[in-house]
């Protein structure tokens, strides 16, 4: 199994408050991805690292940033969560080449 | 939006083989198939993937339609832990951040 964990697993947090996950390797991997799966909309790309600090977009970025000082290390930040926010997130990592992703475990947030 | 058509769910025999279909009619030419499954409460896990011909390995096989517009995962001998949500995946060549999940296929396995 790929390296890659994330924390928290489970966050329970009121609106409007920040929040920031992280997702760690140890793979090396170059290219690191933040995604949130919801009912009736499978998982869907938030933000995406191709270096560090180096970020884009993804299809569901709004409401949510992204760093990446550290190779290892990429935060996925609500500033100031919303209940649509409530979700389960997950990280993947993909190398060089970025044929395969691997997914982390995932966190699950509650916004109330 | 998901570029694939998956049938919402499948059920098969413990130790039969279970053939997972999707159709990708407007793949083009260089967009990859992936196929990724999702066991309860875990993240994705990469399954298989291929271009243009049949792929084999030590999870499953993966054939490919001669006019690509069609892919089948096979299992050859299903069980219990195979029971997962299964996603077919256009991962375009030319735009490696752009793999979109559908809702995929839950396949149960029966013992």
């Amino acid at each position: 199994d790929a390296g890659i964990t994330q924390s928290p697993r489970h966050k329970v947090t009121e609106t409007g408050t920040p929040v920031t996950l992280r997702c760690h390797q140890t793979e090396n991997h170059r290219y690191m991805y933040w995604y949130r799966q919801d009912p009736g909309h499978g998982l869907r790309l938030i933000h995406y690292s191709y270096g560090v600090k180096d970020t884009d977009k993804g299809e569901v970025s709004d409401g949510y940033s992204v760093s990446r000082s550290k190779t290892e290390d990429f935060l996925l930040t609500l500033e100031s969560a919303t209940s649509s926010q409530t979700s389960v997130y997950f990280c993947a990592i993909a190398g060089t080449h970025q044929e395969t992703q691997y997914f982390g475990p995932g966190t699950r947030l509650l916004v109330l | 939006d998901a570029k694939t058509t998956q049938p919402n769910s499948m059920e098969s025999n413990e130790e039969e083989p279970v053939h997972l279909p999707c159709n990708h009619s407007t793949i083009s030419g260089t967009d990859y198939i992936h196929w990724y499954r999702q066991l309860p409460s875990q993240g994705p896990e990469y399954v298989i993937h291929g271009l243009t011909s049949n792929v084999n390995n030590r999870m499953a096989s993966l054939a490919i339609a001669e006019d690509r517009k069609s892919s089948t995962l096979i299992l050859h001998r299903a069980t219990l832990r195979d029971a997962a949500v299964y996603y077919c995946i256009l991962h375009p060549r030319d735009n490696n951040n752009d793999m979109r999940f559908g809702a995929g296929t839950r396949l149960t396995v029966k013992p």
